[in-house]
């Protein structure tokens, strides 16, 4: 199985907004609702903000919103702050049982 | 609040084992309904999921790895397992205990524990 393709980076002043998209095949993304996004703050471990495409864990921020077409995921944040700084990255469940990530992406606040 | 904590050696040899534990508080991993799963992630790279175990019963590995991998649970004793063999300077990476939900999320991480694999 290969990698969930995401752009290595991405960049917006604060208060915009951004994308990332997350592409994958018709056995992952394509094949069911089980997308997930994770962020990562240097040396810390991920944290769940999105699962089952859309849904947000409680206590993440509805500026966090996400969705699927095909298989593209992809992952909007609105009203960017400094804090949102890190990387981020998707993964799908797939039609092997298995789990695969995308390669993540930085996002810079500028 | 359910805790994971993974230990095991920071330092392997090239072509020896690497074994890992990740000990759960704070939730039985007996009547859970979770998938126990290890995720790594090699410095300055991205995650890579290893494998997930349902108890003995539903044990799932990446293809790239399955040659290698073990994953296995000790209910009695609250702790899940990684063991991969004829380690490499590829497999230096952290490793990251996790749980798997029914939804194919992965909601509670455990620190991670970075292991170097020597030459």
């Amino acid at each position: 199985q290969s990698a969930l393709t995401q752009p290595a980076s991405v960049s917006g002043s604060p208060g915009q907004s951004i994308t990332i998209s997350c592409t994958g095949t018709s056995s992952d993304i394509g094949a069911y609702t089980f997308v997930s996004w994770y962020l990562q703050h240097p040396g810390r471990a991920p944290q769940l903000i999105i699962y089952e495409v859309s849904s947000r864990p409680s206590g993440v921020s509805s500026r966090f919103s996400a969705s699927k077409s095909g298989n593209t995921a992809s992952l909007t944040i609105s009203g960017l702050r400094a804090e949102d700084e890190c990387d981020y990255y998707c993964s799908s469940y797939t039609t092997s049982s298995t789990v695969v990530f995308g390669g993540g992406t930085r996002l810079t606040v500028l | 609040q359910l805790q994971l904590q993974a230990t095991g050696p920071g330092l392997v040899k090239a072509s020896e084992t690497l074994s890992l534990t990740c000990t759960v508080s704070g939730a039985s991993i007996r009547g859970s309904s979770y998938f126990w799963a290890w995720i790594r992630q090699p410095p300055g790279k991205g995650l890579e999921w290893l494998g997930s175990a349902f108890y003995v019963k539903s044990i799932y590995y990446a293809p790239s790895l399955r040659s290698r991998v073990t994953i296995s649970v000790d209910s009695s004793m609250n702790q899940f397992s990684l063991t991969l063999t004829s380690v490499s300077a590829a497999d230096t990476a952290v490793y990251y205990c996790a749980t798997f939900d029914s939804k194919r999320l992965f909601d509670h991480w455990g620190r991670g524990t970075l292991v170097s694999v020597s030459s």
